[in-house]
């Protein structure tokens, strides 16, 4: 089965650095996303893992680690326009090819003054 | 070069009633995704089509639900007789032709729907 876990939601201060984990465990493994979606908005692509290690772009790394199923999200001087739901994603290959998304629930990130 | 569009943006329709929801993908993308969006909910994929073809409707309810995506035209998401419980954020999304392996999902505006 597929099954994606991460806390339901967090906060944190202006400047500070916060980090969100994901725990996955899926039939098939093509690659590990991290979305952004603010309240009522289409999700936003903001990383990709599909090696393990870290890769950083900007105020925002990801972490995978394929051996654990475990995956971070790292957001670093964090603003206000940084509450908004965080979304880990899988990438099955599925039917066809496909390489649909599997979902978790989303972290709702709060940022406070 | 225009992203994802999905049409109507809201949806209000009575019980009974049949919703159909648009969607056009990026130029040069013919992989087209319908994931849906209950409140409080994670995005549920529903389907994956290319042009005139369904690859993989493992996510579609049994009953109800159809999906297209001709030659000529948006991908279509359709909902018969529709029921309260299908109040939700209809997500589309496209890939392109030949992914790369980091390649993503574009997601569309989504179109919200509410059954009355």
């Amino acid at each position: 089965g597929q099954n994606i876990d991460q806390p339901t939601e967090m906060t944190a201060t202006e400047g500070a650095i916060v980090q969100i984990n994901c725990t996955y465990q899926t039939s098939g493994f093509n690659g590990l996303f991290w979305y952004q979606q603010h309240a009522g908005e289409a999700p936003t692509f903001l990383s990709y893992n599909v090696l393990d290690g870290l890769e950083e772009k900007g105020r925002f790394s990801s972490f995978l680690s394929r051996s654990k199923g475990y995956s971070y999200l790292l957001l670093k001087e964090l603003q206000m326009k940084d509450s908004a739901s965080y979304l880990c994603a899988v990438r099955d290959p599925g039917v066809g090819g496909g390489n649909k998304l599997t979902f978790g629930t989303g972290t709702q990130l709060k940022v406070e003054l | 070069n225009a992203g994802v569009m999905q049409n109507p943006r809201h949806l209000v329709r009575r019980r009974g009633q049949e919703a159909r929801l648009r969607c056009s993908p990026m130029k040069g993308h013919s992989h087209v995704y319908w994931y849906r969006q209950l409140p409080e909910e994670g995005l549920k994929f529903m389907v994956y089509l290319q042009k005139e073809n369904i690859i993989d409707e493992s996510g579609m309810p049994k009953e109800r639900f159809s999906a297209e995506f001709p030659k000529e035209g948006p991908s279509i998401l359709r909902i018969q007789q529709v029921v309260r419980g299908d109040s939700a954020a209809y997500f589309c999304a496209s890939s392109p032709d030949l992914p790369l392996q980091g390649e993503t999902q574009y997601f569309g505006p989504g179109t919200r729907l509410l059954v009355l």
